[in-house]
């Protein structure tokens, strides 16, 4: 079993939806959760850092995490053609470590 | 703020030569640098972490004589491949954790670099 799953997709949603990644683990000692954003050919770019269990909004990004359950979520409110790209979640198990990285979710929003 | 490059982009190199991969930070001074691997459609692959100044931890099943990490300075890490072969072929990502805190920030997230595409012919 991995200590991350993450759907690899890929998602194609139509402009303006709303758009919901997910992430499951299995070790509960992870305590940072990340979400990481990256285009074709690019490295990741980070959108959202958690530490506690609930939700996080910047924008149009909310991350949730949810540690009884091992799950965590990042949605896209009002999704834009600029938003197709891979998504990735992370996790560490201390603040500033190893990350350990799912697999990424291919998301592809239609105009 | 937060910005890491990497050089070359994209570099293709004959089986058995060496080729050097640069990673800097622009405009903060990392204590801590890390060196992904990652395959097409696959997540990114911790290979090592170096910290400025010391040896690089390598991760488990990472041949540390082939992948010679060097972290000279607070903004610069180097990874060496050497004697590449064609199964090196990948995209190789580096990132940087910031020294203190960069505004905006909590002072430990990993900032990455836009990667180099290593093809061995």
């Amino acid at each position: 079993q991995k200590e991350v799953e993450q759907d690899p997709g890929p998602l194609s949603v139509p402009e303006g939806a709303i758009v919901s990644l997910n992430c499951t683990y299995s070790n509960s000692a992870f305590q940072y959760f990340m979400w990481y954003r990256q285009y074709s050919r690019k490295g990741p770019e980070l959108l959202m850092y958690t530490y506690s269990s609930g939700n996080k909004e910047d924008g149009r990004f909310t991350a949730q995490v949810d540690k009884s359950s091992k799950y965590i979520s990042l949605f896209i409110r009002d999704s834009q053609p600029s938003d197709s790209a891979t998504y990735l979640c992370a996790m560490s198990y201390n603040q500033g470590g190893k990350l350990i990285f799912g697999q990424g979710t291919e998301l592809s929003v239609k105009p | 703020g937060a910005v890491v490059s990497q050089h070359p982009s994209r570099v293709i190199c004959k089986s058995g030569t060496s080729v050097k991969i640069e990673c800097r930070s622009l405009d903060f001074q990392a204590t801590t640098m890390f060196w992904y691997r990652q395959f097409p459609k696959k997540s990114l692959m911790l290979m090592a972490t170096s910290n400025e100044g010391s040896k690089a931890t390598y991760e488990q099943g990472v041949e540390k004589d082939k992948f010679l990490i060097n972290h000279a300075s607070l903004t610069l890490s180097t990874l060496t491949v050497t004697s590449a072969h064609p199964e090196d072929s990948s995209f190789y990502i580096c990132s940087a954790r910031a020294r203190g805190v960069v505004s905006g920030t909590s002072g430990y997230e990993q900032y990455f670099g836009p990667g180099t595409r290593l093809t061995v012919t």
